[in-house]
């Protein structure tokens, strides 16, 4: 069974480029979540998929982010007019949620670089 | 809103030490889960224990047990015998009750513990 797998690992960009990132999640896990992290923080969650549906996303996923997740299966995250304030991890989980909670499993993710 | 506080930010360690590591947490929910996620230099967050609020039963699982008190809602979590490959930083998280109220969903998770584990 592999793991949740994310694309590119690393991506430097300059300001006002768009960038898009790809997750696939393990396989059958009906949920999806994207977080982001800075340095020395703990990870902050941006949104969250539950097959195709968007169920929640964050305040921090301002206009200039957009994620989908089309036919439930791998997930982008795209990032327009990206600015400085961008450069963060941008990580991804699954889980296969049945009742109640679900254990969320991380990718290796994506660090971005905005110059 | 969901709150995690680790207030140790870094501990330093001699390997075969016994290390614990402290989480502190607040949630209006009554019933509740929570998780310890290790972060190692790769980057990769990993899963090591889930537990839930109705379940105050601390255990033991190999080199690692915690000690959930909701009484000082805390969720501690100890390494015994610690070991060079323990360096990294760890994780607190508490799950919110998503939108639509039907199910728990995004982890809120704490600043991190950095845990140097020197031979």
């Amino acid at each position: 069974d592999t793991g949740v797998s994310q694309d590119p690992r690393h991506k430097i960009t300059k300001r006002g480029q768009n960038v898009t990132f790809r997750c696939d999640p393990i396989s059958e896990h009906n949920r999806l979540y994207w977080y982001r992290q800075t340095l020395g923080q703990g990870p902050e969650f941006l949104t969250y998929f539950q097959n195709e549906a968007q169920l929640e996303k964050s305040r921090l996923l301002s206009d200039r982010f957009s994620a989908e997740r089309p036919k439930g299966s791998f997930s982008t995250l795209e990032i327009q007019r990206t600015e400085q304030g961008d450069s963060a991890m941008y990580l991804c989980a699954s889980s296969s949620w049945m009742w109640a909670t679900d254990t969320q499993y991380f990718g290796p993710g994506t660090r971005l670089t905005v110059l | 809103a969901q709150k995690v506080t680790q207030a140790q930010t870094e501990i330093s360690v001699v390997e075969k030490e016994d290390v614990t590591l402290d989480c502190v947490y607040e949630t209006r929910d009554t019933t509740y889960y929570l998780f310890w996620y290790k972060q190692p230099p790769s980057g990769e967050l990993v899963f090591l224990i889930r537990r839930n609020s109705f379940d105050e039963q601390n255990e033991i699982s190999g080199r690692y047990s915690w000690n959930f008190q909701k009484s000082t809602s805390s969720f501690n979590f100890t390494i015994t015998a610690s070991q060079v490959v323990d360096s990294a930083v760890y994780f607190c998280a508490l799950p919110s009750f998503g939108a639509g109220g039907t199910s728990y969903g995004k982890l809120t998770f704490g600043q991190g513990t950095i845990l140097t584990v020197h031979p």
